[in-house]
């Protein structure tokens, strides 16, 4: 089983509506949690970091649930410019470097 | 803001040249790694440099090595390509303990 995991999609999603999909990772010990935002081909960035129970960001919103360990997103009024890949990364704290853990994505088209 | 730099942004090698793709970061972190992306594969951890002076093996590290040759830069080289290195690789920084990573724009590398 991988570490972390994701639905690859693609969610197709009508401009205006609600997405939301999970992200459920194995190692308990993962402290803190990152959303990144991927276009195609284009270098990830930085969405949404989740260090306790969730964030909330505009339209975005992030919850972590460490009992059933998954960490969801949900993106509101969904605009054509939100159609991308979302990645989950989950990271462990270690004396010798933080390890990181990517998924493998969860891509999102918008549709007029 | 440069954040983190990678050269060159594409590279055509054949089967058994060298290159080294270079990173620089201006933000000062204390680590770095090296991801490449594969379609289909998400991103997967070749090498890290958690501090100044130390380097470890990521997910995949067979066919590449790294040195960290300062506190702002560290190099990724293939010795001897393989076709199986075509990928697109990824720079990335991170600052503190728990902190998300930064991206550098990417190296697409075609090995024929």
């Amino acid at each position: 089983r991988k570490e972390v995991e994701q639905d690859p999609g693609p969610f197709n999603v009508p401009e205006g509506a609600t997405v939301a999909f999970n992200c459920t990772y194995s190692n308990s010990a993962s402290q803190s949690f990152f959303w990144y935002r991927q276009d195609c081909r284009k270098e990830p960035k930085l969405l949404m970091s989740v260090y306790s129970s969730g964030n909330e960001d505009g339209r975005f919103t992030a919850q972590l649930n460490r009992a059933s360990q998954y960490i969801s997103l949900l993106i509101r009024d969904s605009k054509l410019s939100d159609s991308a890949t979302y990645l989950c990364v989950g990271t462990m704290i270690k004396a010798a470097g933080n390890k990181l853990t990517f998924g493998g994505g969860t891509r999102v088209l918008v549709k007029p | 803001n440069a954040g983190v730099t990678q050269t060159p942004k594409f590279q055509v090698l054949k089967t058994g040249q060298s290159m080294t793709l270079q990173c620089a970061q201006d933000m000062n972190h204390n680590s770095m790694y090296w991801y490449r992306q594969d379609p289909g594969m998400g991103l997967r951890l070749i090498y890290y440099s958690a501090s100044e002076g130390t380097t470890d093996k990521g997910e995949v590290p067979n066919g590449y090595n790294v040195s960290r040759l300062n506190k702002r830069e560290f190099s990724l080289r293939l010795e001897s390509a393989a076709p199986s290195q075509t990928s697109v690789y990824f720079c990335a920084s991170s600052g503190y303990r728990d902190s998300p990573l930064h991206f550098g724009n990417g190296t697409r590398l075609t090995v024929t």
